[in-house]
């Protein structure tokens, strides 16, 4: 099993609608959750970032943590074409000799239709 | 304000080769780590520098290795070239050994062995 599973897609979806991404993982230890967007041959962008469990909020887009079910989310309303990318979570924990590297989904490739 | 530079953008190299790939660090941030992100997957962490010291180490082979300087800006060299080490390369820096926490990454090097 891998640590962190994310469905690669594609998903398609109509200009407007409620985008839900979504990553399972493995490892309770995580405490940092991440998500980032990844155009095609550029950089991941940092969208949204939580500590531990709860909502996240910032304009059009919403990150959810749920730590007892290792689950995490990641909503975008009123889609737009712009929004159509690869979306990367991501998780990190502090192993007390300062913090691991970052581990990624395989990243889910979102298409909006205008 | 500059964000993560990396350079080169593009390199093809032969098999058995060495390669360097460099990074700056976004201003203020005096963390690098380095992810290699092959086609369709999620980047995976190598190694993450600060002080000028090799802080945490992911699972690649004793052939990669790193440096960072005085001025933060960090290297990455790959010996004895594979195929398989054809990938993005993303350097990602923040601040403190924490700083993986709210990383920005650069646009990458692309990696083509032949």
């Amino acid at each position: 099993q891998k640590e962190v599973e994310q469905d690669p897609g594609p998903l398609s979806v109509p200009e407007g609608a409620i985008v839900s991404l979504n990553c399972t993982y493995s490892n309770s230890a995580f405490q940092y959750f991440m998500w980032y967007r990844q155009y095609s041959r550029k950089g991941p962008e940092l969208l949204m970032y939580t500590y531990s469990s709860g909502n996240k909020e910032d304009g059009r887009f919403t990150a959810q943590v749920d730590k007892s079910s290792k689950y995490i989310s990641l909503f975008i309303r009123d889609s737009q074409p712009s929004d159509s990318a690869t979306y990367l979570c991501a998780m990190g924990h502090d192993s007390g000799g300062g913090a691991d590297g970052l581990t990624f989904g395989k990243g889910t490739h979102l298409i909006i239709q205008p | 304000d500059a964000g993560v530079t990396q350079s080169p953008t593009h390199l093809i190299k032969t098999r058995g080769q060495q390669v360097t790939l460099r990074c700056s660090p976004k201003s203020g941030h005096d963390t690098v780590s380095w992810y290699q992100q092959a086609l369709g997957q999620g980047p995976q962490f190598i190694f993450q520098y600060y002080e000028e010291e090799e802080r945490q180490r992911g699972n690649f082979p004793d052939r990669f290795s790193g440096h960072q300087f005085p001025n933060y800006s960090s290297e990455l060299n790959v010996n004895a070239l594979l195929l398989g080490d054809s990938a993005l390369y993303l350097c990602a820096s923040g601040l403190g050994t924490l700083g993986f926490a709210e990383a920005f990454f650069g646009q990458g090097t692309r990696l083509t062995v032949v």
